[in-house]
């Protein structure tokens, strides 16, 4: 059965460092997504992502953070300089459409921790 | 606005007796439904969704949840409950993104 992979599962970064979480959404979905869950919180929606465009965005996806499809297969997620806050297990999630009928998939996820 | 509230953070029962997952949910139109379920370092795996078909959906590994709109609820429901069960259990509405509610840990005695 087709599955999102993320890499790498688990991520430490200094604060003020770039980081980039990588997935490789379902082959043949459209639409791709990126939450986060900061421990003891809810998962929080930060972007989705189709036609090589961003389709929607949360408050929380400000200009630290960037998202790219950088080949046929890969959906990354870049935070330009991560804070102690940005520290969270990071989802990707992949869609055939983007109908709110339509299942999304989830990676395991990337644990990052920021020092 | 769409949002989940799951009623209960942690359950916990013993193995062969029935689970009971509760959520009410909040929509402006008819909502879309999930229930996923999270296993230790594992990804967030579909158990059931609700689209405006039948009221009643089934889901994999014999759970199951009823749509009531009369009380925006979307509990998940289990007759006899496995040790394997025991996760991380979170409803979602979609409004486009997911919306996510707290989520509920299920505890399986023996």
């Amino acid at each position: 059965e087709p599955e999102v992979t993320q890499t790498p599962s688990h991520q430490v970064t200094q604060m003020g460092q770039e980081v980039i979480l990588r997935c490789v959404p379902i082959s043949n979905h459209l639409y791709f997504y990126w939450y986060r869950q900061i421990l003891g919180q809810k998962v929080e929606f930060l972007v989705s992502f189709y036609n090589n465009e961003i389709s929607e965005k949360s408050e929380i996806f400000d200009d630290q953070f960037s998202v790219e499809r950088p080949d046929g297969s890969n959906f990354t997620l870049k935070i330009r300089s991560t804070k102690l806050e940005d520290s969270a297990m990071y989802f990707c999630a992949s869609s055939a459409s983007g109908r709110i009928t339509d299942t999304q998939y989830f990676g395991p996820g990337t644990r990052l921790t920021v020092l | 606005a769409q949002s989940v509230t799951q009623l209960d953070s942690h359950v916990s029962v013993s193995e062969g007796t029935p689970v009971l997952l509760r959520c009410n949910y909040s929509s402006s139109y008819s909502p879309s439904l999930f229930w996923y379920v999270q296993h230790p370092n594992k990804g967030l795996q579909l158990l059931l969704k609700y689209t405006s078909a039948a009221t009643l959906v089934k889901g994999i590994n014999g759970f199951e949840a009823e749509f009531k709109k009369s009380e925006t609820s979307f509990h998940l429901t289990k007759p006899s409950a496995h040790m394997s069960d025991a996760a991380e259990y979170f409803c979602v509405v979609s409004a486009g993104d997911m919306r996510f509610g707290a989520g509920t840990r299920l505890t399986v005695k023996p």
